[in-house]
């Protein structure tokens, strides 16, 4: 089945600053990649997703970019806030019945 | 509309108790999903059902698990006799369809002691 890693664990940033979390999966015939915030004491809330027929998506300061050859993705955030630190966690899917494979999740802290 | 809803928020048992965690996604959604979460081992698909129907409980870690989804607007995880180690953070998410973003609950935090 699907494997997704995710890499960093842990991130630390200045405010201001561009945080980039990487996460790699194992199935070819995945086509659906969404990302997740959690904030603490509450449940996962998606962000952005990006399915397999595009190769970057932007929301106002968040991006992710898909490179299916190389079978990873990324998250960007660009002019990092106090408000952004959380922890992400990003998925992949195969669609169809098959449910969304989770990474381990990356606790961002952005440092005013 | 109101989210996915879980209850209770937070729930503590002693061992050998059944404690039975409940969840109403959005309405129209027709996929659910229970996950649970642990330091240790991330979020783990417990079992998802489409259209109230059981599809893959592998995930359930022991017999002492079980869910059910009577109707498309509710749906139970049960643990029958519950232990320490199913302290955790159990989730419950509902998409529109499979292959879609999902939209969870704010969880249930379950201490077994």
């Amino acid at each position: 089945g699907e494997n997704v890693e995710q890499h960093p664990s842990t991130l630390s940033v200045q405010e201001g600053d561009s945080a980039v979390i990487k996460c790699t999966y194992s199935d070819s015939a995945s086509n659906y990649f969404p990302w997740y915030k959690q904030e603490l004491g509450k449940g996962p809330q998606l962000i952005i997703d990006i399915r397999s027929n595009v190769g970057e998506k932007k929301d106002q300061r968040i991006a992710v970019t898909l490179n299916k050859t190389a079978k990873h993705f990324s998250l960007h955030i660009t002019e990092t806030q106090p408000e952004d630190s959380a922890v992400y966690f990003c998925a992949a899917s195969i669609g169809g019945n098959t449910p969304l494979v989770f990474g381990k999740g990356t606790r961002l802290s952005v440092i005013a | 509309d109101a989210g996915v809803i879980q209850s209770p928020r937070h729930e503590v048992t002693e061992m050998g108790q059944e404690v039975t965690l409940r969840c109403k996604p959005i309405s129209g959604h027709n996929s659910l999903f229970w996950y649970r979460q642990t330091m240790m081992r991330g979020l783990e698909l417990l079992i998802y059902f489409n259209n109230n129907v059981p599809i893959d409980d592998s995930g359930m870690p022991e017999d002492r698990f079980s869910a059910k989804m009577p109707n498309a607007s509710f749906s139970t995880l049960k643990i029958q006799p519950s232990e320490p180690r199913d302290s955790a953070v159990y989730f419950c998410a509902s998409s529109i369809r499979q292959g879609g973003g999902y939209t969870f609950g704010s969880g249930t935090r379950l201490t077994v002691v």
